[in-house]
């Protein structure tokens, strides 16, 4: 059974930082691009950041461009997010998911998220 | 930006009845267009990818149509587990999401 686990997730004050991690199992973890997407409270969803399967090319909606980084550890079977200068704004549940082996496949499936609240 | 817009922001609805909800591109995205469904405090779970196609497991009563700008996620005969969001998604040009459309019962 594929599936994704968040974690990380907690309350952090505005301008602090927070790596969120992703554990990938039930699928070959290596061959997949991944994506991380967030959801603010009672809002829709907004897609973050994407990588390769090797990690070697990564992308970011322009609202966190310059402030999260994505990577990942195929060995682990682990996606991560540092997300670093967080704002008020950042505060979202965050999905991790894949689109398999290309980035321009649909996100199937999703991890059950983690929330991350930035606030004072 | 590609801008997906949903209607209606809330349906309404019964169990058996039809469900007929609606997302339009503000640029062509060609069949590049998905559904999800989000139930509380759950992941969203694909429905129909490439506008007309059910993912796997999901029911028949799920049917997609449309290309372009203009889709359809329809929903023939509404069961109890039916009632959620609904969230239109594209990848022509990067990825974005519809607002969403709730559908309740009525």
């Amino acid at each position: 059974e594929v599936q994704l686990v968040e974690s990380g997730g907690g309350l952090v004050q505005p301008g602090g930082s927070l790596r969120l991690s992703c554990a990938a199992s039930g699928f070959t973890f290596s061959s997949y691009w991944m994506h991380w997407v967030r959801q603010a409270p009672g809002k829709g969803l907004v897609w973050v950041s994407r990588i390769n399967s090797d990690g070697s090319s990564t992308s970011y909606a322009d609202s966190v461009k310059g402030r999260f980084t994505i990577s990942r550890d195929n060995a682990k079977n682990t996606l991560y997010l540092q997300m670093n200068s967080l704002r008020a704004e950042d505060t979202a549940v965050y999905y991790c998911a894949t689109s398999s082996s290309s980035p321009y496949n649909w996100f199937d499936p999703w991890g059950q998220g983690t929330l991350v609240t930035v606030s004072s | 930006e590609n801008v997906l817009t949903q209607s209606p922001a809330t349906l309404s609805l019964s169990p058996g009845e039809r469900a007929t909800l609606s997302c339009r591109a503000s640029q062509s995205v060609s069949s590049y267009l998905a559904w999800y469904q989000q139930k509380p405090g759950q992941a969203p779970r694909l429905l129909i990818y490439d506008a007309s196609n059910r993912a796997t497991g999901i029911p028949a009563r799920f049917s997609g149509s449309g290309s372009g700008t203009d889709f359809t996620l329809t929903i023939s005969s509404l069961e109890p587990e039916d009632f959620a969001v609904y969230y239109c998604q594209q990848r022509s040009n990067w990825y974005t999401f519809g607002q969403g459309t709730k559908l309740e019962i009525k």
